[in-house]
């Protein structure tokens, strides 16, 4: 089965510093990844998806995330944090069915909180 | 368009009490899911659903039932319920065509309190 590992429960930063979220899957297989974001009492939301092509790939409000195979990472930046950036980060990766279908499986998440 | 709306909000149930939280999108999406989301623990995955009759279980079904009988409702049935399942539960929606590289999308959650 798949795992994500989120190294980091919580990531504090100050206001205009680089963001990195990491995110580590288990596959065997090219996976799809996905990074989520929740706001306070909300659901959640894309940010990025990498499923084929570049592996660098750029996201909704100024975020990316490279994929690289051989590292099984996923990893999440920003060049400079805003404050509107705090919130709780997730990544997923799509279990690939064998015996069952597909389904998304989630990393427990880091918190990223940004310092003024 | 309302995207996927839950209901309700937050609950209150008693140990032993049923009930269901109700799911619903306006997205003609196929595959639909549900999770739950505890401290430290991210979101984990209960049941989920490719289509309507069709039904699977996800990393954490004990104690939880669903159905699909129509593309747009995914319903999830809490039997008996226990404090373990005090929770918040997210349930989303998406497109597939057999393999699942589609954005989630997600309601707003409803935050159950069993006592």
């Amino acid at each position: 089965a798949q795992s994500v590992t989120q190294l980091g429960s919580h990531v504090s930063v100050s206001e205009g510093a680089l963001v990195l979220l990491r995110c580590n899957y288990s596959s065997s297989v090219p996976p799809y990844l996905f990074w989520y974001v929740q706001y306070p009492n909300q659901g959640l939301q894309l940010l990025l998806k990498y499923t084929t092509g570049a592996t660098l790939v750029k996201g909704i409000n100024g975020f990316e995330a490279e994929f690289k195979k051989s590292e099984t990472s996923f990893h999440l930046t920003k060049p400079s944090a805003h404050m509107s950036d705090a919130a709780e980060y997730f990544c997923a990766v799509t279990e690939v069915g064998r015996t069952s279908y597909d389904k998304v499986i989630f990393g427990p998440g880091t918190s990223l909180s940004v310092i003024p | 368009n309302a995207g996927v709306t839950q209901t309700p909000k937050f609950q209150v149930l008693k140990t032993g009490q049923s009930m269901t939280l109700q799911c619903a999108q306006d997205m003609n999406h196929e595959y639909m899911s549900w999770y739950r989301q505890d401290p430290g623990m991210g979101l984990r995955l209960i049941h989920y659903s490719v289509g309507a009759g069709i039904t699977d279980q996800g990393e954490v079904p004990n104690g939880y039932n669903v159905s699909r009988s129509t593309t747009e409702d995914f319903p999830l049935r809490l039997l008996s319920a226990a404090p373990s399942q005090t929770s918040v539960y997210f349930c989303a929606s998406s497109y597939y065509a057999g393999v699942i590289q589609e954005t989630q999308y997600f309601g707003p959650g409803t935050r159950l309190l069993v006592l």
